[in-house]
C-alpha cells in the first residue's frame, strides 16, 4: 500500500516570493514515481513535475523544483517567484512501477498568492 | 502533448436515473484508463482501473454494479452511474496512460465531469 501525506491544508505566499509545499510518502515498492499536480478552480489536473525514485538529481521544470529526500521519504515542491496565477490546489501523488500504475494522491494544499 | 477529453463536462440529473460519462484519449491509444472521484475540497480517490477488452478492477468500497465501467476501445472508456442518488454528486475525473512512450509518468487527466443528482 502507498500513502501520501500533505500536512499543509492551506498556504499563503507573497507574489514574487518562493514557497515550499510539503509532501511525505510511504511505500513498500522499490521503484516508484512522485508527482505534483496543480488543480485550479476549473477542476482540471495540470501535471507539474515528476521525480523517479532512482533519479539522482532533483527534478526541475521552469519555476517548479522537487526537493527529493529519499531517506526522509519527502518530495517537497518548491515554487519560485510566485505569480497570482499560481493560486490553486496542489496535490502530491505517488505511483508504483507495477502494471496498473495508478496514482495515490495526498489531501492537497490550497495555495493562495497574495498581491 | 497528449489530450484526454471527458463528456459531458457538467450534468444534472434526477434521482433514480442513470448517467454515462465518456473519457476519450484523443491522440494516443490507452489500454488502461483510471476513474477517480473527488468531493469538494478533497483529494482524488481512485474508483477503478479500466482495461481495454477486459473487466474493470474496482477499488475496495466501490460498488461495481452501481458504477459500470466499459472500455470497449483503445481510446474510449465510459463510466455509468446507475440509479443515481444525491450522494453520488461529485466531480469525476478520468486519466489515461500513453503506452507509446511508456514509463510511469505518461498519464494524462481529463478535465473532469461535475455530476449533480437532484
Amino acid at each position: 500500500a502507498q500513502k501520501i501525506t500533505q500536512t499543509q491544508p492551506g498556504m499563503f505566499v507573497q507574489e514574487k516570493e518562493a514557497v515550499t509545499l510539503d509532501c511525505t510518502y510511504d511505500t513498500s515498492d522499490p521503484s516508484y514515481g512522485l508527482f505534483w499536480y496543480k488543480q485550479p478552480s476549473s477542476g482540471e489536473m495540470i501535471f507539474l513535475i515528476y521525480q523517479g525514485s532512482y533519479d539522482q538529481q532533483n527534478a526541475t521544470e521552469g519555476r517548479y523544483s522537487l526537493n527529493f529526500q529519499k531517506a526522509r521519504k519527502s518530495a517537497n515542491l518548491v515554487i519560485s517567484a510566485s505569480q497570482l496565477g499560481d493560486s490553486a490546489m496542489y496535490f502530491c501523488a505517488i505511483g508504483s512501477s507495477g502494471s496498473a500504475r495508478q496514482l495515490t494522491f495526498g489531501s492537497g494544499t490550497q495555495l493562495t498568492v497574495l498581491p | 502533448g497528449a489530450v484526454v477529453s471527458q463528456h459531458p463536462s457538467r450534468v444534472i440529473c434526477k434521482s433514480g436515473t442513470s448517467v454515462k460519462i465518456e473519457c476519450r484519449s484523443l491522440d494516443f491509444q490507452a489500454t488502461t484508463m483510471f476513474w477517480y472521484r473527488q468531493f469538494p475540497k478533497k483529494s482524488l480517490m481512485l474508483m477503478a482501473t479500466s482495461n481495454e477488452g477486459s473487466k474493470a478492477t474496482y477499488e475496495q468500497g466501490v460498488e461495481k454494479d452501481k458504477f459500470l465501467i466499459n472500455h470497449a476501445s483503445l481510446t474510449l472508456s465510459t463510466l455509468t452511474v446507475t440509479s443515481a442518488h444525491p450522494e453520488d454528486s461529485s466531480f469525476y475525473i478520468c486519466s489515461a496512460r500513453d503506452y507509446r512512450t511508456g514509463g510511469i509518468h505518461t498519464q494524462y487527466f481529463g478535465p473532469g465531469t461535475r455530476l449533480t443528482v437532484l
